[in-house]
């Protein structure tokens, strides 16, 4: 099954821990995203790769890093510093050039206790 | 600013009734506007974009640039179009090409 990969699908974390949520995409697509989705909130961007070793700060990226060193992976860490950290990750890509349909992962839920 | 505003949070019709999902944009260009949906346990997808003037699985929508409005329409509502629904726009200039969206809208199609 090709496309974007998220795991885990559940995550628990404790307070006070980083947490590293995984994305991998066989599409070869350039660009990858991190959103964060909450009831009411709709997906706001976190981070942004338009390509390997780059990547770019969304609307919310306090508390959170990336890194991009290979084209088909996007990790994400959730670190002590984000304030309120629970809530529905979701990764998407997308090719660069083309049309700008951008593909979603599944999602991984972050619970923090 | 570039900003997406979906006024309904929860749109609730019965079966075979025309559904509008509501969708206004602010941004000082020429943006491109999008439809995401994601059904019940499903990932986020794609429904249709305005360049491409298509309809998918009965929904259309056009790009009103005097309202500033790129609503979702389909004549009769289906049980199976029961989903959370996005308005997305994605501006043009700078490196980004980032998609903006609005805060969803869920639909529930009453049997």
């Amino acid at each position: 099954d090709g496309g974007i990969t998220q795991s885990p699908k559940y995550l628990f974390r404790k307070e006070g821990q980083n947490v590293t949520l995984s994305c991998e995409q066989n599409l070869n697509h350039d660009a990858m995203y991190w959103y964060r989705q909450d009831p009411g909130q709709g997906l706001r961007l976190i981070y942004y790769s338009q390509i390997v070793n780059d990547f770019q700060k969304g609307d919310i990226a306090e508390g959170y890093s990336v890194s991009r060193e290979k084209k088909e992976s996007f990790p994400l860490t959730v670190t002590s510093a984000q304030k309120n950290p629970t809530a529905f990750y979701l990764c998407a890509s997308r090719m660069r050039g083309g049309l700008d349909e951008q593909f979603f992962g599944p999602g991984t839920r972050l619970t923090v206790l | 600013a570039q900003r997406v505003t979906q006024p309904e949070k929860l749109l609730s019709v019965f079966k075979g009734a025309p559904v509008e999902l509501k969708c206004n944009y602010s941004y000082s260009g020429s943006p491109e506007l999008f439809w995401y949906v994601q059904y019940s346990r499903q990932r986020l997808q794609l429904l249709l974009r305005h360049i491409s003037r298509e309809s998918i699985k009965g929904f259309t929508a056009d790009l009103n640039k005097g309202e500033t409005s790129f609503h979702l329409k389909k004549p009769f509502a289906q049980e199976e179009d029961s989903a959370m629904y996005y308005c997305a726009l994605r501006g043009y200039g700078g490196a980004t090409n980032k998609l903006i969206f609005g805060t969803g809208t869920l639909l529930a199609v009453q049997p």
